[in-house]
């Protein structure tokens, strides 16, 4: 099966800083990888996937992320953080003829005025 | 979004009794999933389906069971509640393939006394 793990369970940052969410994974294959972000009360919402495209991934509200094959990571990041930023971050991999996803445990991030 | 919509939103019970939770979705997507979400622990999967009446377990699939006779709706019942399965539970479908994202409901806050 595969496995995401994601390093830091709460990440603060000042508004307008940059933000860096990490992500790595574990695939014998070349990976289908997706991030999404909870706000509170909510389901999930997709900010990005990867499908082997392209390496640099661009995705809703500024946040991009980039698959690194050598390292196995696919982190994401935004260049000026906002308030409305504020939520928790989730990276998934999907494996096998029914699109199962394995998540990773989340990352919150709160950013600081 | 993709129209999912889980029922009941909130629910308390006692351990012991069984419970069904329900998941409808309109965008006659093929493939349906039950999360359940704990702190730490990201998503993790209940049970899916791949068809009508095809279903099949996931990584947490021991005192739950899942059936699905039309394409719109994926129950779930926990045949036995206990304080364990205290969680949020999370309906998702998509559409067939490995590179498709998961569209999710908002979510039923289950709480097992």
């Amino acid at each position: 099966a595969q496995s995401v793990t994601q390093l830091g369970s709460h990440v603060s940052v000042s508004e307008g800083a940059l933000v860096l969410l990490r992500c790595n994974y574990s695939s014998s294959v070349p990976p289908y990888l997706f991030w999404y972000v909870q706000y509170p009360n909510q389901g999930l919402q997709l900010l990005l996937k990867y499908t082997s495209a392209a390496t640099l991934v661009k995705g809703i509200n500024d946040f991009e992320a980039e698959f690194k094959k050598s390292e196995t990571s696919f982190h994401l990041t935004k260049p000026s953080a906002h308030m409305s930023d504020a939520a928790e971050y989730f990276c998934a991999v999907s494996e096998g003829n029914f699109n199962k996803f394995y998540f990773g445990s989340g990352t919150k991030l709160n950013v600081k005025p | 979004d993709a129209g999912i919509t889980q029922s009941p939103r909130h629910k308390v019970t006692e351990t012991g009794t069984p419970v069904t939770l329900r998941c409808h979705q309109t965008e006659n997507h093929r493939y349906m999933y039950w999360y359940r979400q704990d702190p730490g622990h990201g998503l993790r999967l209940i049970h899916y389906s791949y068809g009508v009446k095809d279903t099949d377990k996931g990584e947490v699939s021991d005192g739950y069971s899942v059936s699905r006779s039309k394409t719109e709706d994926f129950l779930l019942t926990l045949e036995s509640a206990t304080s364990s399965q205290t969680s949020v539970y999370f309906c998702a479908t998509s559409l067939r393939g490995s590179n498709q994202p998961q569209h999710f409901g908002d979510g039923t806050r289950l709480s097992i006394l």
